[in-house]
């Protein structure tokens, strides 16, 4: 079976702080992507990355990083320097098998609402 | 270009009426998919659409719910005798080639909010 855990359901910073978000995946799949959208109060999920299981290098893009470990079976999402407009619900997201036979549909973590503060 | 769009935006019905939720998808995305928000349930996948191949259905919880995919484009999302459980959001997504990986990102439509009375 599939599943995402963000074990984290809220987390409140003040500006400019750094904030880790964490995803820990079970999948029996040796193929397989992992995906982090953001979802503002506007409601429209916002894709931000794609990592497939063969690929463990981190990934920066300005503020944000993500660190995939296989080892631990994690894809933890770190924002640094934390800004206002960063405050969100958090998905991460699972796509495991090989895409034909599955499609690529999204088994998502229960997301991590993130406050940041003035 | 114009991105996956939805409509209603919103839908509020009575308990027992059948509804019906419209996709459009990004042009030339060959996958579509339906996924339902909801306080308890998080994010669930319900369908996925493939070019001409026979959909996945495996996500849709009950008989009451169907969907078809017109013309290899727009899609519609149908809930019949619908219930209270059913008020969710109901989104869409889309993505050029699920198989390939530089482009297997699926985008998401605003999202039906349905409230079911």
């Amino acid at each position: 079976a599939q599943k995402v855990t963000q074990a984290q359901t809220e987390i409140s910073v003040v500006e400019k702080e750094d904030v880790t978000l964490d995803c820990v995946y079970e999948t029996r799949d040796t193929t397989y992507y992992l995906f982090w959208y953001k979802q503002p109060p506007s409601g429209e999920l916002v894709f931000l990355i794609r990592r497939n299981s063969f690929d463990e290098q981190n990934e920066i893009s300005g503020r944000y990083s993500w660190n995939f470990q296989k080892s631990t079976s994690s894809f933890n999402f770190t924002i640094t320097a934390s800004q206002v407009v960063d405050s969100a619900v958090y998905f991460c997201a699972l796509s495991g098998g090989f895409f034909y036979n599955q499609g690529g549909k999204l088994i998502f973590g229960q997301g991590t609402e993130l406050s940041v503060k003035p | 270009g114009a991105g996956v769009s939805q409509s209603p935006s919103n839908k509020v019905t009575e308990k027992g009426k059948d509804v019906e939720l419209r996709c459009d998808p990004i042009s030339g995305h060959t996958a579509l998919y339906w996924y339902r928000q909801s306080l308890g349930q998080g994010l669930e996948f319900l369908i996925y659409f493939q070019g001409n191949s026979a959909p996945d259905k495996s996500g849709l919880p009950s008989d009451r719910f169907s969907a078809e995919r017109t013309g290899g484009s727009v899609s519609t999302l149908t809930i019949q005798r619908t219930q209270q459980e059913d008020s969710a959001v109901y989104l869409c997504a889309s993505s050029f080639h699920p198989g390939l990986a530089v482009y297997n990102e699926q985008f998401f439509g605003p999202g039906t909010r349905l409230t079911v009375l």
